[in-house]
């Protein structure tokens, strides 16, 4: 079964709002990873979250894990229309650090 | 340092050639996951390699694809007698010294079958 399911699938917001995207699993996981991918474009890692981990920041990001929930959430706060782009979530459940990825949500930010 | 490199970005090919594509990881990387995104879809993991080592090679279908990452020059990402299926966009990624390191993504390669 796949693992990483985000939600919502699509958002759309006003420039300098946040953003917010969630995103649940179904086992055990050693880190869940957010990256970006920009229409027709490779995938831009953002930020790594361990499992022991509870939250992360990396400039406008962050990141929060619940392993008791298996969910993960990412925050873009003061959001930019360079922001818009496909964002997923990605888990190493599947051993071997291969990656199990949701099917992303699309951002998308309104100057 | 350069990043991954990925080529051709863009492949078009006929139902029944082979297409080639072909990952050179990170300077200083050595393992390789070779990925494949359908469209509107999030990346499903292929194969999983090390130098002249395949490790996981779970998610490759069973037929017609093949993977090798020799001790020499690119990973290479083989796909025979290609089928309108085979039409998607294939990711490789590599990551460091560990394989619990972060993984880096390729531009990808385009492969669209005729």
């Amino acid at each position: 079964s796949q693992q990483g399911e985000e939600d919502p699938q699509a958002l759309s917001i006003q420039e300098g709002e946040n953003a917010t995207m969630n995103c649940s699993y179904k086992t055990s996981i050693n880190n869940l990873q957010w990256y970006r991918q920009n229409s027709g474009r490779g995938l831009v890692h953002l930020i790594l979250i361990r499992s022991n981990e509870r939250e992360k920041h990396s400039g406008r990001l962050r990141v929060t894990l619940d392993t008791s929930k298996k969910s993960s959430s990412l925050l873009i706060t003061a959001s930019r229309a360079a922001d818009t782009a496909s964002y997923f979530c990605a888990t190493d459940a599947g051993g071997n650090n291969r990656l199990a990825f949701g099917k992303g949500n699309q951002v998308v930010v309104i100057p | 340092n350069a990043g991954v490199m990925q080529n051709p970005r863009h492949l078009v090919r006929r139902r029944g050639q082979e297409a080639r594509l072909r990952c050179s990881p990170m300077k200083g990387h050595s393992h390789v996951y070779w990925y494949r995104q359908l469209p509107e879809e999030g990346l499903k993991f292929m194969v999983y390699l090390q130098k002249e080592n395949i490790i996981d090679e779970s998610g490759m279908p069973k037929e017609r694809f093949s993977a090798e990452f020799p001790k020499e020059g690119p990973s290479i990402l083989r796909i025979q007698q290609v089928v309108r299926g085979d039409s998607a966009a294939y990711f490789c990624a590599t990551s460091g010294r560990t394989r619990t390191d972060t993984q880096y993504f390729g531009p990808g390669t385009r492969l669209t079958v005729l």
